[in-house]
């Protein structure tokens, strides 16, 4: 079974300053990726998601990530976050095949301080 | 902008209680998910269908949840009887044959 792996349980910065957020996955096959924010409060939204092509993804709102294969990560960036930033990140695998359940890690909590 | 819509936005119930929460996939995506998020247990998959039928539902209690789909506009999952250990937000999730998912904004279930 695969498993999705988020290494930070919470993140706390400050405004301006950079952000990354680590995941891993242990599926060893083709995978779609993705990244989830959910605000405080609300739904998930999807920031980005890899299916093939360019390993460097750009998202919404600023966001991108990164897919090193030989590494099995998919970690999310943002050069410098804002206070509206603050929520929790949740990384998500698909394996490629006709299996259309997202594995979800635990989620990274971001709180960006004013 | 298309949305995935579900019904009731929260719930209040008592244990033993039939619950219902539905959900209005978006026009057209043929894959529907039940989500349950606690802060125990993250986010867990429930059911899933693909274009109405039921491809697993292996994440959820047999004894007293079902999940349906009586046509391609609405879902719904049943909690019969309900207990406190039920108390949850469940988010339904619609997709193209893409991968993709869309959430709903979630129904927040309390079972006192």
């Amino acid at each position: 079974a695969q498993s999705v792996s988020q290494h930070n349980h919470h993140v706390i910065l400050s405004e301006a300053a950079s952000l990354e957020l680590g995941c891993n996955y242990s599926y060893g096959g083709t995978v779609n990726l993705f990244w989830y924010v959910q605000y405080p409060g609300q739904h998930l939204q999807l920031l980005l998601k890899y299916f093939s092509g360019d390993p460097l993804v750009k998202g919404i709102k600023g966001f991108e990530a990164e897919f090193i294969k030989s590494k099995f990560s998919f970690n999310l960036r943002k050069p410098s976050v804002q206070w509206s930033d603050t929520a929790e990140y949740f990384c998500a695998v698909i394996k490629l095949s006709n299996d259309y359940k997202l594995s979800f890690g635990a989620g990274t909590t971001v709180t960006v301080r004013a | 902008d298309a949305r995935v819509t579900q019904t009731p936005r929260h719930k209040v119930t008592e244990m033993g209680q039939e619950v219902t929460m539905r959900c209005q996939p978006i026009l057209g995506h043929n894959t529907v998910f039940w989500y349950r998020q606690t802060m125990m247990q993250g986010l867990e998959l429930l059911a899933y269908f693909r274009n109405r039928a039921p491809l697993d539902d292996s994440g959820m209690p047999k004894d007293r949840f079902s999940a349906e789909m009586p046509d391609a506009t609405l879902a719904t999952l049943k909690i019969q009887p309900s207990e406190p250990r039920d108390s949850a937000v469940y988010f339904c999730a619609s997709g193209p044959l893409s991968y993709e998912q869309y959430f709903g904004p979630g129904t927040r279930l309390t079972v006192t």
